[in-house]
């Protein structure tokens, strides 16, 4: 069946420093891919997406690439800000069902 | 649009009892999905519901059921609680059913089994 797998954390850097949250997936077929951010307290929102091959989504500085060849959406920002301290999910859809990866917590220090 | 509203926010139960969780979806959606989440298994999709039917289901034992109404509210169950319930129970809402990319999602439900 499907699945996820992402980087366990917690994750742990300084103010501008490079983040980047591995994502590997299982899946049949094509399915699309997303980042889901989870703020202290909040429910889950959608960060980026990418429905095909080779498409790159981003959104709030961040960005991950389609990389059908090594089945891999890995989450990157270039510099990451203490507001980004939140839980990270991966995530793929196909056959009309959502899996989700364990989540990857990052801790940013100011 | 108001966001969906899911209540309780907290509840705490113990070994054996039952429990029955309310999601609200936003305006005009007609699907509404349940999940699990804990620290230890992360996000786990429980069903889905569009339009009163059961459109899919997760990997979870028959003491979790669900329903929706003809207004598109939802409710889960869950009977004889286990400790290993514990966990913030999301749901999300969109317009078309199995659309991830349109779910938004509600802030949860925290349910603690003493």
């Amino acid at each position: 069946g499907n699945s996820v797998t992402q980087m366990e954390g917690p994750v742990t850097l300084s103010e501008e420093a490079f983040l980047t949250i591995n994502c590997t997936y299982t899946a049949t077929g094509y399915p699309s891919l997303f980042w889901y951010v989870q703020y202290p307290g909040e429910g889950l929102q959608l960060l980026l997406k990418a429905t095909k091959a080779d498409d790159k989504g981003s959104n709030k500085g961040f960005e991950a690439t389609y990389r059908k060849e090594t089945t891999s959406f890995h989450l990157e920002k270039g510099s990451v800000q203490v507001s980004d301290s939140a839980v990270y999910f991966c995530a793929l859809t196909g056959g009309f069902k959502t899996i989700f990866g364990a989540g990857t917590r990052l801790f940013v220090k100011a | 649009k108001a966001g969906v509203t899911q209540t309780p926010r907290y509840l705490i139960k113990t070994r054996g009892q039952q429990v029955t969780l309310s999601c609200s979806p936003i305006s005009g959606h007609r699907s509404v999905s349940w999940y699990q989440q804990t620290p230890g298994q992360g996000l786990q999709f429980l069903f889905e519901y569009f339009s009163e039917t059961q459109r899919n289901k997760g990997n979870f034992p028959g003491r979790f059921s669900g329903r929706q109404f003809s207004n598109s509210r939802s409710e889960m169950n869950v009977s004889t609680l286990e400790l290993g319930d514990s966990a913030l129970y999301l749901c999300a809402s969109s317009s078309t059913a199995g659309a991830a990319e349109k779910q938004f999602f509600g802030p949860g439900t925290r349910l603690t089994v003493l």
